[in-house]
């Protein structure tokens, strides 16, 4: 799997959008870019996934740029339940998912 | 929404017991994953089933086995137990792996503390 590449910590106002990058250079043809979150020691949860054009869902935005070498995972109005570590992956499908560090997003009050 | 389910939620064992985890994935799912979280560290996956068959293998130990039954859910298997084994053990399910684009859902986990 293509390696990934996330800042290691962020912070957000309540209620302002929050903007998550994540590199990925080397990402493959076949290859999807997946968001999941993980809110402290819970199951992580899928939020987005997208191929090559940019998604939308009740949850987030995912903004992937034209060559694929990097997308931005967009909440729009962060909460304080939306405080978790924020996992980019890239694979083909449902596939074994290989977390690296992510992100770890304070939205603070 | 039926979601995945995992037994025991914690347990507690001495160094060179067994345990036995079990996950009963979303009713349709027919593949299975497995991933370990030490304290502070990342999921790594361990291993993963595709229609009662091992598909992939992760960083699983050899002291670890896992299988896949014919009603889909599936048990983690671990032995000799050792200080480091102490982890959360997630299970997540999926529609077909190789099929289009989906996700995998987590189930709450199970907190395995050695003693």
């Amino acid at each position: 799997d293509a390696k990934t590449t996330q800042p290691t910590s962020m912070d957000c106002a309540e209620g302002r959008a929050a903007n998550l990058p994540c590199n990925h250079s080397t990402i493959s043809g076949n290859e999807y870019v997946y968001w999941y979150r993980q809110i402290h020691s819970q199951g992580p949860q899928y939020i987005i996934h997208g191929l090559k054009n940019n998604e939308t869902n009740e949850m987030a935005s995912l903004i992937i740029t034209e060559d694929r070498k990097s997308s931005t995972l967009i909440l729009p109005h962060a909460t304080l339940r939306d405080t978790a570590v924020y996992y980019c992956i890239v694979a083909a499908g449902a596939n074994n998912l290989f977390f690296g560090t992510g992100t770890r997003l304070t939205v603070i009050p | 929404a039926a979601g995945v389910i995992q037994s025991p939620r914690h347990l507690i064992k001495e160094k060179r017991e067994t345990a036995t985890l079990k996950c009963y994935p979303i009713p349709r799912h027919d593949t299975v994953y497995w991933y370990q979280q030490g304290p502070g560290q990342d999921p790594q996956f361990l291993i993963s089933f595709y229609e009662k068959m091992q598909s992939d293998k992760g960083s699983i130990p050899d002291r670890f086995s896992a299988q896949q039954f014919s009603d889909y859910h599936s048990e983690l298997n671990m032995s000799s137990l050792e200080l480091g084994d102490s982890a959360l053990y997630f299970c997540a399910s999926s529609l077909p792996w190789f099929g289009p684009s989906s996700e995998q859902f987590f189930g709450p986990g199970t907190r395995l503390t050695v003693l």
